[in-house]
């Protein structure tokens, strides 16, 4: 069976880092890519990174430079580390395997950015 | 970035109505255009995966067709269990985008 389980999540004061872990298991982990998505209170999902099996990322323009996503293939997980936090950071953060989509998720992890 | 806009925003539908949303894209993305349900304090699922294929898993009341700029999903007989958030998704570049949203409320 397939899963994704992030973890890391918490409170945080504002300019305060986190690192957020997906840990995946029931697949073969190197063979995919995998990003992180989150939804903040009372809005939408938004994509904010990923990471192909070969290691390229990519981010949006809100994260780029505070955000950086890794994976460890022998570890079987993705991170998330996430630097100079702001209120806005608040949200639920998923991780997903991603294949045509993103066709398994995670139940989410939630980081709160408060002083 | 590639802008997606989805209408309706939200929508009210008895069971068994015919539903159906719109994701228009900023360029053309040929077929990269997913589809995805979420439910509060759930993870999303993937619904429609290249415009039209369906997931596996996923009942076959719910279809999608679209390419270029403009993209559909529909479900053809509502159900109790379809409420929820749907997101259209773009993957034709490597930093995807989602729709704002069409928030599905059984009447």
């Amino acid at each position: 069976e397939v899963q994704l389980v992030e973890s890391g999540g918490g409170l945080v004061r504002p300019g305060g880092s986190l690192r957020l872990s997906c840990a995946a298991s029931g697949f073969s982990f190197s063979d995919y890519g995998f990003s992180w998505a989150r939804q903040a209170p009372g809005k939408g999902l938004e994509w904010i990174s990923s990471i192909t099996r070969f290691d390229r990322t990519y981010y949006t323009d809100s994260v780029e430079g505070r955000f950086t996503i890794s994976r460890d293939n022998a570890k079987n997980s993705v991170y998330l580390q996430l630097n100079s936090l702001r209120g806005d950071d608040t949200a639920v953060y998923f991780c997903a395997r991603d294949s045509f989509g993103s066709d398994y998720w995670g139940q989410g992890t939630l980081v709160t950015v408060s002083s | 970035d590639i802008q997606m806009t989805q209408s309706p925003s939200s929508l009210s539908a008895s069971v068994g109505d015919r539903v159906t949303i719109t994701c228009r894209t900023s360029q053309n993305i040929g077929r990269f255009l997913n589809w995805y349900q979420h439910k509060p304090g759930k993870a999303p699922k993937l619904l429609i995966y290249s415009a039209s294929s369906l997931e596996d898993g996923v009942p076959s009341s719910f279809s999608a067709t679209g390419s270029g700029t403009v993209f559909t999903l529909t479900i053809t007989s509502l159900q109790p269990e379809d409420f929820g958030t749907y997101y259209c998704q773009q993957s034709y570049t490597p930093r995807w985008t989602f729709g704002q949203g069409t928030r599905v409320e059984i009447k």
